[in-house]
């Protein structure tokens, strides 16, 4: 069964400290791994895919990472407005599309 | 990215009566949807895969009788929620992909329902 464990549970940073968020997976066959962001009350949305170990991707102030056996989100001088909920998904060859999702860190940017 | 829409945003309904969600594609035909819900500090829990033009797959746990999903046009998934208990109330998300290319899935609104 495919497992996604994020850490931490929660993030409190002040605007401008630069932090990471990791997701630790295990799939058997991971034909990618997705990150979301998920503000209060409303759906994820659609931030990266990552398809293999050494790929990286970027997006304004985040930058996700993954290896063999983890993804790292790293912010970079965060804003307010990057407060959120940051869910990890996996998604494996054998599973028809299916993404199964970690339990999320919630980070809080204070100005 | 993708526009997906759900309807309603929120509803309200007593024990024991039926609440129909919608959920469609904006931009794209999706042979494929997904109903998630989610619970209070809780992650997405995938429910089913709703195949247009053919019956749904449920996840293991998950009361096929008690939520009904049609997937009757290519842009159109409905989930409803029958003889709805308290124990239903949640924040229900749909998700579509496309048929080819990437793997992503792009995520509705969602809809809160309380049932009383």
């Amino acid at each position: 069964e495919d497992q996604v464990t994020q850490s931490p549970e929660a993030l409190r940073l002040q605007e401008g400290e630069s932090s990471s968020l990791n997701c630790s997976y295990t799939v058997s066959g991971l034909r990618g791994l997705f990150w979301y962001r998920q503000d209060p009350g409303k759906g994820p949305e659609f931030l990266f895919t990552l398809y293999s170990a050494g790929e990286e991707k970027e997006k304004e102030r985040l930058k996700a990472t993954l290896t063999k056996k983890e993804s790292f989100l790293h912010i970079t001088a965060p804003k307010p407005e990057d407060s959120a909920t940051y869910l990890c998904a996996v998604q494996a060859f054998a599973n028809d599309y299916k993404l199964s999702f970690g339990a999320g860190t919630t980070v809080t940017v204070r100005a | 990215g993708a526009v997906v829409s759900q309807h309603p945003s929120w509803v309200i309904c007593k024990s024991g009566t039926s609440v129909k969600i919608e959920c469609r594609s904006l931009d794209f035909q999706a042979t494929t949807m997904f109903w998630y819900r989610q619970f209070p500090k809780q992650s997405l829990m995938l429910m089913a895969t709703s195949n247009e033009g053919s019956k749904a797959t449920y996840e293991q746990g998950v009361e096929k009788d008690k939520f009904l999903i049609n997937h009757a046009s290519l842009t159109l998934s409905t989930l409803t929620v029958t003889s709805a208990h308290p124990e239903d109330s949640s924040f229900y998300i749909c998700s579509t992909r496309h048929d080819w290319g990437s793997y992503e899935q792009y995520f509705g609104p969602g809809t809160r329902l309380t049932v009383t």
